[in-house]
């Protein structure tokens, strides 16, 4: 079963403009990942948020984390063309599994 | 480091045939993932290992389903025999205990 329910499904966005992208979870995690898969290719780590921290951030990422809230929202800010992609949360559940939800396409048009 | 490699990357196969897809992790990984992704299902998690033991297989669909981890850099999952319904995108994935889970490129998979 799938954990991680991202919103919104789908976002378009002008570049340069900021992407916000939430995520929420349902049970008690140690960790939550985001991802971005290009079309037709791999999922990308793109930040690690453990349960004891509430944001990270990396380039143009801003990631937070609100267990008592069971959500983390994703941003990026200045956005690219090249930021074109699905992004997808994960949570993890006792013994490093991780599960996925049904992600976020972005499309930042130029 | 070459990352987790998975072959084939494509491949075209007729119903009833068997199918094998082949991972190999990053070197000093103890877990192993594969998940498939559909556009109906998403990403599912089908089956993992920690130190080439499977841990977790309750998301192998059917019978039909296998896969094996006979050491710590090469594992495979088989299909045998393959259904139209199995074509999707088959990833790989590795990671060290409560990290970051590092995924190949997929093997793109369609059953005729």
């Amino acid at each position: 079963s799938q954990q991680g329910e991202e919103d919104p499904q789908a976002l378009s966005i002008q570049e340069g403009e900021n992407a916000t992208m939430n995520c929420s979870y349902k049970t008690s995690i140690n960790n939550l990942q985001w991802y971005r898969q290009n079309s037709g290719r791999g999922l990308v780590h793109l930040i690690l948020i453990r349960s004891n921290e509430r944001e990270k951030h990396s380039g143009r990422l801003r990631v937070t984390l609100d267990t008592s809230k069971k959500s983390s929202s994703l941003l990026i800010t200045a956005s690219r063309a090249a930021d074109t992609a699905s992004y997808f949360c994960a949570t993890d559940e006792y013994g490093n599994k991780l599960v996925f939800g049904a992600g976020t396409i972005l499309r930042v048009k130029s | 480091d070459a990352g987790v490699i998975q072959s084939p990357r494509h491949e075209v196969t007729e119903m009833g045939q068997e199918v094998t897809l082949r991972c190999k992790p990053i070197s000093g990984h103890d877990y192993l993932f594969w998940y498939r992704q559909t556009m109906m299902r998403g990403l599912e998690l089908l089956i993992y290992f920690n130190n080439n033991v499977p841990i977790d297989d309750s998301g192998m669909p059917e019978d039909r389903f296998s896969a094996k981890m006979p050491n710590a850099s090469f594992s495979t999952l088989k299909i045998q025999p393959s259904e139209p319904r199995d074509s999707a995108v088959y990833f790989c994935a590795s990671s060290l205990p409560g990290n970051t889970i590092y995924f190949g490129e997929g093997s793109w998979l369609t059953v005729v």
